[in-house]
């Protein structure tokens, strides 16, 4: 079948940094993306891997192993706002968007 | 420029009732996506629209059905509703093909089957 697996649930410190974790399963593969999701709003794109390797934005960064079928969302001077949930998603072979159940992350003042 | 707006933001139907809901895509944005979100199974893809063509369609009952229109504005539609159906509804659009990967979504339609 088709999945990606990521933890369920993480708990950082304010200031800290945080990674996580996505592996997948999929007949296909076109590249590995990273959405967030605050509670009640609309999940909002942060980042992309089409190629191994790590790609930073600002605060965010994003690394992709597809000989490993695995991929990360690394989180850095973690601020309270970015308490939410994280969603990697890929898409297939089929065309099919595929999302991971979501991280959640809590973060500790 | 404006995002992807939905509507209703809200709906409370009862079972067995029908309902459409519909989603207009960032201006220019060809491609339209539509999720089911719930707590226990997080985001199901429903089905995906590009250029009025319904490109690939999950794994949901035909009682899940949606179209887009030339302006690329796309409705979906449930017949037949059941308790489960409740949850929230997004709708997802993306520039084209070569842009899936990115996809802005909306606010979302909140869906309560009583």
């Amino acid at each position: 079948g088709q999945s990606l697996e990521q933890p369920s649930e993480v708990t950082a410190v304010e200031g800290a940094i945080v990674q996580i974790n996505c592996t997948y399963q999929t007949s296909g593969f076109y590249g590995l993306s990273w959405y967030q999701q605050h509670d009640g709003g609309a999940p909002t794109f942060l980042s992309y891997n089409a190629l191994d390797g790590l790609e930073e934005t600002g605060r965010f960064s994003s690394f992709l192993s597809r000989s490993d079928s695995y991929g990360y969302l690394l989180l850095q001077e973690l601020q309270m706002k970015d308490s939410a949930s994280y969603f990697c998603a890929t898409g297939s072979s089929a065309s099919k968007i595929i999302f991971g159940s979501g991280t959640r992350l809590s973060i500790r003042p | 420029k404006a995002g992807v707006t939905q509507t209703p933001r809200y709906l409370i139907k009862t079972r067995g009732q029908q309902v459409t809901l519909s989603c207009s895509p960032i201006s220019g944005h060809r491609s339209v996506s539509w999720y089911q979100q719930t707590p226990g199974q997080g985001l199901q893809f429903l089905f995906e629209y590009f250029s009025e063509t319904q490109r690939n369609k999950g794994n949901f009952p035909g009682r899940f059905s949606g179209r887009q229109f030339s302006n690329s504005r796309s409705e979906m539609n449930v017949s037949t509703l059941e308790l489960g159906d409740s949850a929230l509804y997004l709708c997802a659009s993306s520039l084209g093909d070569r842009e899936r990967h990115e996809q802005f979504f909306g606010p979302g339609t909140r869906l309560t089957v009583l």
